[in-house]
């Protein structure tokens, strides 16, 4: 089944302590974002890759890292967690980056304490 | 960068009732619109988009969307409300680059029996 796969659904943690949130995708698509989604402000993007190595920021990139080492995989990584990184965050693969329609996982909910 | 203001962040219908969403953007150039589906718990579906051509687009699960270049709008509308139409629907839209997607701040869509 093609699906984009977020890892883990549900995660708390204290302010200051690394975390990783994954993603995989099983659609051999080279174009992966990362997007917060947060009550009355929508879906926000956070980093977007174009493919292999290719990584750029969005709008929010302060206080994230990505990388893009194989196509299939896109982490988000938060060196120092705070609260205010509190947030549904959600991974997004298309075929290219040439508007092709999003693929969405199921999301990741992080409470940061 | 792209705007994106959805009008009314809860809308109500009755079963059987036209359902109309409003979406109008910013943008200086002809972009790329789409609308999405958020059923609880999950991530963003794909109910339609806009490229080129005719500006009325049809999409899943009856649905269907006018790109209004005058009016720089991108209503949702459908005839008649299903209780399965029940979730959040979010516009977005990106240029020509492609690489960067911007959603409203979603419409929650509730159906009354």
């Amino acid at each position: 089944e093609a699906q984009v796969t977020q890892n883990p659904r549900y995660l708390i943690t204290v302010t200051g302590k690394k975390l990783t949130v994954t993603c995989s995708q099983n659609m051999n698509h080279e174009y992966m974002s990362w997007y917060r989604q947060d009550p009355g402000l929508g879906l926000r993007q956070i980093y977007y890759s174009m493919n292999v190595e290719v990584t750029d920021k969005g709008d929010v990139p302060e206080g994230y890292k990505v990388s893009r080492k194989e196509k299939r995989n896109f982490p988000l990584i938060l060196e120092s967690p705070s609260p205010n990184q509190t947030s549904l965050y959600f991974c997004a693969s298309a075929p290219r980056g040439d508007n092709s329609p999003l693929h969405f996982g199921n999301g990741t909910r992080l409470t940061v304490t | 960068a792209q705007s994106v203001t959805q009008l009314g962040s809860h809308v109500s219908v009755s079963e059987g009732a036209l359902v109309l969403l409003r979406c109008n953007y910013s943008s200086s150039v002809p972009p790329y619109l789409f609308w999405y589906v958020q059923y609880p718990n999950q991530g963003l579906q794909l109910l339609l988009k806009y490229t080129t051509g005719a500006t009325l687009v049809k999409g899943i699960n009856g649905f269907e969307a006018e790109f209004k270049k005058s009016e720089t709008s991108f209503h949702l509308t459908k005839p008649s409300a299903h209780m399965s139409d029940a979730a959040e629907y979010f516009c977005a839209v990106s240029e020509w680059t492609g690489n960067q997607f911007y959603f409203g701040t979603g419409t929650s869509l509730t159906v009354i029996p």
